[in-house]
This record gives C-alpha cells, sequence and structure tokens, in this order.
C-alpha cells in the first residue's frame, strides 16, 4: 500500500501570493494532520482533521486554512504569504482521532518544501 | 522553556557504540513518540509509548511518566543510524496533536 503522498514535493512563491498544498492518507486512515518545520526547529502542529470536520488547531493566524474531502484527502491553504512561512510543511495521516485516550502513530509524508521570495 | 525538551542537540558517536538520546516534558501526557528525520525531510516513526519499555531491533525506548522523562537508545550504532531523532508528544488524548522537541543531530562516524 502507498503510504501517504504530498503534493508538491517543492514550491516557490513569492510575497503575497497564496498557496495550496496538498496530501493522500493512507488508504483507510480518517484522520490527517498538518505541521509546519522551519528550518533547524521541531515541526508545529497547525490542524488536525477527521471525518472531514476540524478537531485540532494550532497557533497559526486564520491566513491558513485547510479541508479534508469525503475521500480523507487534505488540502492546506495558506494566503497572503509571508517570508517567514518558508518551511518545510508535513501532513500525517492516522486510522482515526484518538479520542478516549486511544492515541494512535501517525504516519508521515516526506513534505513539501515551500520557499517564499 | 519548550514544553519538550531533547538533549544533546548535538551526537557525535563511533560506529558500534551505545547511543543514548533524553527527553524530557513539562505537560501532562497520553502518549509519547520517538520519531527518525532524515536529511530531505521525511519522519518515520520508531517507537510510541505510554508506559514501561520498548525494544525494536537496535532501538530501546523507554519513558518513566512520574518523572517525565523518556530515552531512546541505539544499541551498536552504525552509520545508517544518523539521522534527526525527534521526540514528541500527544498532550492530548482527544487529538492527534503532537508536541515536538528540537529534535538531536546524530552522526555516526565509520
Amino acid at each position: 500500500d502507498a503510504g501517504v503522498t504530498q503534493s508538491p514535493t517543492h514550491l516557490i512563491k513569492t510575497r503575497g501570493q497564496h498557496v495550496t498544498l496538498r496530501c493522500s492518507p493512507i488508504s483507510g486512515h480518517k484522520s490527517v494532520s498538518w505541521y509546519q518545520q522551519v528550518l533547524g526547529q521541531g515541526p508545529q502542529f497547525i490542524f488536525q482533521y477527521y471525518e472531514k470536520e476540524e478537531r485540532g488547531r494550532g497557533n497559526f493566524p486564520d491566513r491558513f486554512s485547510a479541508r479534508q474531502f469525503p475521500n480523507y484527502s487534505s488540502e492546506l491553504n495558506v494566503n497572503a504569504l509571508l517570508l517567514g512561512d518558508s518551511a518545510l510543511y508535513l501532513c500525517a495521516s492516522s486510522p482515526g482521532t484518538g479520542g478516549f485516550g486511544g492515541n494512535q502513530p501517525q504516519h508521515f509524508g516526506d513534505g513539501t518544501r515551500l520557499s517564499i521570495l | 522553556k519548550n514544553e519538550v525538551e531533547q538533549s544533546p542537540q548535538n551526537l557525535t558517536a563511533q560506529e558500534g557504540e551505545f547511543i543514548t538520546i533524553n527527553c524530557s516534558y513539562s505537560v501532562g501526557i497520553s502518549a509519547l513518540h520517538w520519531l527518525q528525520q532524515h536529511p530531505g525531510g521525511g519522519i518515520v516513526s520508531l517507537f510510541m509509548l505510554s508506559s514501561g519499555k520498548k525494544k525494536h531491533g537496535r532501538l530501546i525506548a523507554t519513558i518513566n511518566i512520574q518523572e517525565k522523562h523518556s530515552s531512546l537508545h541505539i544499541t551498536a550504532s552504525h552509520p545508517r543510524d544518523s539521522a534527526v531523532y525527534i521526540c514528541a508528544v500527544n498532550g492530548d488524548g482527544a487529538t492527534n496533536k503532537l508536541i515536538f522537541g528540537t529534535g538531536t543531530l546524530l552522526a555516526v562516524q565509520p
């Protein structure tokens, strides 16, 4: 089975533009999470979606939005790009939301490297 | 102060050495994860644990919930173990939000 796939792998944008990043989870996984990893730092949680609903949101401005589709794939949208948005954007999938303390391993894609000029 | 702290930040070892990477956290957790990240970005999940000890091949992970501390051990290290090792915690059992440490860059020299 294919792992988590993200597209594109690399992207160059200029300040003020918007960008859409895509993620396809492992088949059967219903939860998708997005993370931002700035160079030299650990990833920071942006969103979690489960069954097409937002289940968690990190400390990111409203310029960041996401959605999950009926096939459980997901898009991350970032508007009005800033230089500080340059980062590796990681998508991770897991079978379910892990409620009631049922935490689950997350499977990560290879990421989309976004560079803002 | 970060909620998840790792030490050391950088580690250089000779092939065959026993390696320990430490992780301390300051929040209540439902699970702790050890992850491996190679240059280029891809992250691989090594362990998820909420108590005790887990072993997979040459890798061993332990956690002490009372002390809020976890360790990742690599026995008989090999140059292919060179990577960034990241500790992350689930602070909220209702979501899969992970809080990450900044990672430990391990270089194993032949």
